[in-house]
């Protein structure tokens, strides 16, 4: 079937504006995690969902992020007042239940997000 | 918390070479997971090869191996008879088995050319 879908792809925005990312899992993945990678740097951890919950929201840098899941689907992820420091490539991915070494993760294609 | 360091920001080899990426890691923690996954220019991650921490074999993919060194926290990634297609950022990651967390720590990455 389809991959993880994510959009949109590319995103510019005027500083302080909220933005919403989405993301599309694959159908029947009840995981979804949200990570950000900066220019020239790894993927940072932001946010694990296990169905609709979110047990693990630790990564979140600040509380003008925030995500939500629903229907254990679509995942948004939204981020208020946004700084220039937001500037990162949003990265999306599910997998089936169970932990990451079994049910490895299926990345999208990630929204590149620019504040200007 | 644990840390993950790729110390080559950048490696090039020859098409049908072999090439070795590097990666250390830092825990406390005797049990754990690992793993290798390839960034293209799509953005999009794709799982190399992963390994638990209890398995002393080293696993292997295909034309990708690691050479797991637990006692010293070591985990390279080699690359034989290299193609074109292999040419990406690679990262290397680890997934703690205590807390619940499913969430992965990466490197910040190798770039790897392919020469023809």
């Amino acid at each position: 079937g389809a991959g993880v879908s994510q959009s949109p792809s590319n995103k510019v925005t005027e500083k302080g504006k909220d933005v919403e990312l989405r993301c599309d899992p694959i159908s029947g993945h009840t995981a979804l995690y949200w990570y950000r990678q900066r220019l020239g740097q790894g993927l940072e951890f932001l946010i694990y969902f296990q169905g609709n919950s979110a047990p693990d929201k630790s990564g979140l840098p600040s509380d003008r992020f925030s995500a939500e899941r629903t229907g254990e689907s679509v995942s948004t992820l939204t981020i208020q007042r946004t700084q220039q420091e937001d500037s990162a490539v949003y990265l999306c991915a599910s997998s089936l239940a169970g932990t990451v070494y079994n049910s490895p993760l299926h990345f999208g294609n990630g929204t590149r997000l620019t504040v200007t | 918390a644990q840390t993950v360091t790729q110390s080559q920001p950048e490696m090039s080899v020859q098409e049908a070479e072999t090439v070795t990426l590097s990666c250390t890691y830092d825990t406390s923690e005797s049990d754990y997971y690992l793993f290798w996954y390839k960034q293209p220019p799509s953005r999009q991650m794709i799982l190399v090869i992963r390994q638990e921490a209890y398995k002393q074999q080293n696993a292997t993919e295909n034309r990708f191996s690691v050479n797991f060194q637990k006692a010293a926290k070591s985990f390279s990634l080699k690359i034989s008879d290299s193609q074109l297609g292999d040419a990406a950022m690679y990262f290397c990651a680890y997934r703690s088995l205590q807390g619940g967390s499913e969430k992965l720590v990466f490197g910040k990455g190798t770039k790897l050319t392919v020469n023809p």
